[in-house]
């Protein structure tokens, strides 16, 4: 069964530090989000790909963090510098780009900004 | 943005019993909603979803239904199992393919 890969599972950074995240969609999904989860929240969007393109970064904290999907497959989202609130559950999940449908999560980079 | 709510943050059942996790909504242009199960350092993963033309939907276990009238939908599961046991959240969409997440239920099962 196509799953949705991310990496790493886990990071540990001082705050200050830059931090990347790295997702792999599941193969031919066109579209592709970012999510961050507060422990006890609900995951909350950062930023929607469609293809290479960004559709909506307009929660993203774009002081320090970005994300791209230079070839419209597999995406980064990165953080710098990162900042003790940053602490969470970074999520990645991708879906077909044919209009409404499922999004497919994966298993998460769990961050601790210390 | 959207509300989604639960309105139990907790729920605690039987092995073997029936569960039944309640969601509200606020938008009722919302055309398309999702149950995701969220385990302990996983990530969601997909239950069963229902669209607005739909009252009910049924899956392996699992039941969902949805009062347009009241903005409401709600997740039943038969037959409860100790492997249940996790964080439910209900997704609402509105456009764009983007949802809007509740604060989730705990649900545990009591062996």
């Amino acid at each position: 069964e196509a799953e949705v890969a991310q990496s790493p599972r886990y990071k540990i950074t001082e705050k200050s530090q830059a931090v990347a995240f790295w997702c792999d969609p599941i193969s031919g999904h066109a579209t592709l989000y970012w999510y961050r989860q507060i422990l006890g929240q609900g995951p909350e969007l950062l930023v929607q790909f469609q293809d290479e393109s960004v559709v909506d970064d307009s929660q993203l904290p774009k002081d320090r963090f970005s994300a791209e999907r230079l070839k419209g497959v597999d995406s980064t989202l990165k953080i710098q510098p990162a900042e003790l609130g940053d602490s969470a559950m970074y999520l990645c999940a991708s879906s077909s780009g044919t209009g409404l449908e499922t999004q497919y999560f994966g298993p998460g980079t769990r961050l601790l900004v210390l | 943005g959207e509300s989604v709510g639960l309105h139990l943050p907790t729920l605690s059942v039987q092995e073997g019993d029936n569960s039944i996790i309640n969601c509200a909504y606020s938008n009722s242009a919302s055309d398309y909603f999702i149950w995701y199960k969220q385990e302990s350092g996983k990530g969601p993963q997909f239950i069963i979803d229902i669209r607005s033309n739909m009252d009910k939907r049924q899956g392996q276990r699992v039941t969902v239904l949805l009062n347009k009238t009241v903005k409401h939908l709600s997740l039943q599961i038969a037959a409860t199992q100790p492997g249940d046991s996790a964080v439910y959240f209900c997704a609402e969409n509105i456009g764009g393919n983007q949802f809007y997440f509740g604060t989730g239920t705990s649900l545990t099962v009591i062996p």
